[in-house]
């Protein structure tokens, strides 16, 4: 079956645009999560959906980043007013079920690798 | 929050068995202990699984002391393709809803 889907799979863009990142998560599951890795770094959570909710938009990095997810299915990251410090690869992941249920592994999709020149 | 602690690297030979420890204090009673691996260039891929004892699948196994204080993933007889990073991850803490994998341990096979 398919995996975890993510468009683009590479964005270069100059510093001050916005970028939209897009998650398509495995039908069915109704968690789905955004994470950002930069080089040789570990995983960085951003933000979780439950459904089309986000209970805790804490882990987002400043007020430019905001996230949202339409009927409970695709899912967009939108940075604005992008910074060099914003390049990073940006993984989405979907588990079949929420936090509370933490014994459903999450799938990851392959990222998209942000560059901001 | 249940944070978690792995070496960064580890180097091993072809064959061996090779077993990565991540420390997790604060892990809470609801929490199951996972494992991923991750190729350059990849999203990180789930390994294993487990809640205590010993879990064992067609990969690896995953040994969780009495206490679930630490886990140990173990790799048998490991070859040049499992070079890659392991991250364990614990599930959330209750009142939040942050997740944090652990730095991961990059893992080399030497041949």
């Amino acid at each position: 079956g398919a995996g975890v889907s993510q468009s683009p799979s590479n964005k270069v863009t100059e510093k001050g645009k916005d970028v939209e990142l897009r998650c398509d998560p495995i039908s069915g599951h109704t968690a789905l999560y955004w994470y950002r890795q930069s080089l040789g770094q570990g995983l960085e959570f951003l933000i979780y959906f439950q459904g089309n909710s986000a209970p805790d938009k804490s882990g987002l990095p400043s007020d430019r980043f905001s996230a949202e997810r339409t009927g409970g299915s695709v899912s967009t990251l939108t940075i604005q007013r992008t910074q060099q410090e914003d390049s990073a690869v940006y993984l989405c992941a979907s588990s079949l079920g929420g936090p509370a249920y933490s014994n459903q592994p999450q799938h990851f999709g392959d990222g998209t690798r942000l560059s901001i020149l | 929050l249940a944070k978690t602690t792995q070496p960064i690297s580890m180097d091993s030979y072809e064959g061996q068995e090779v077993n990565i420890t991540c420390s997790h204090n604060n892990i809470a009673t609801n929490d199951y202990i996972t494992w991923y691996q991750q190729f350059p260039s990849q999203g990180p891929r789930f390994i294993i699984q487990g809640y205590k004892t010993k879990v064992t699948n067609e990969v690896a196994s995953l040994f969780i002391p009495a206490d679930r204080k630490s886990s140990t993933l173990s790799l048998p007889r490991v070859s040049l393709s499992d070079t890659a990073v392991y991250y364990c991850l614990v599930g959330p803490r209750r009142m939040g809803n942050q997740f944090y994998f652990g730095t991961g341990t990059s893992l080399t096979v030497i041949p």
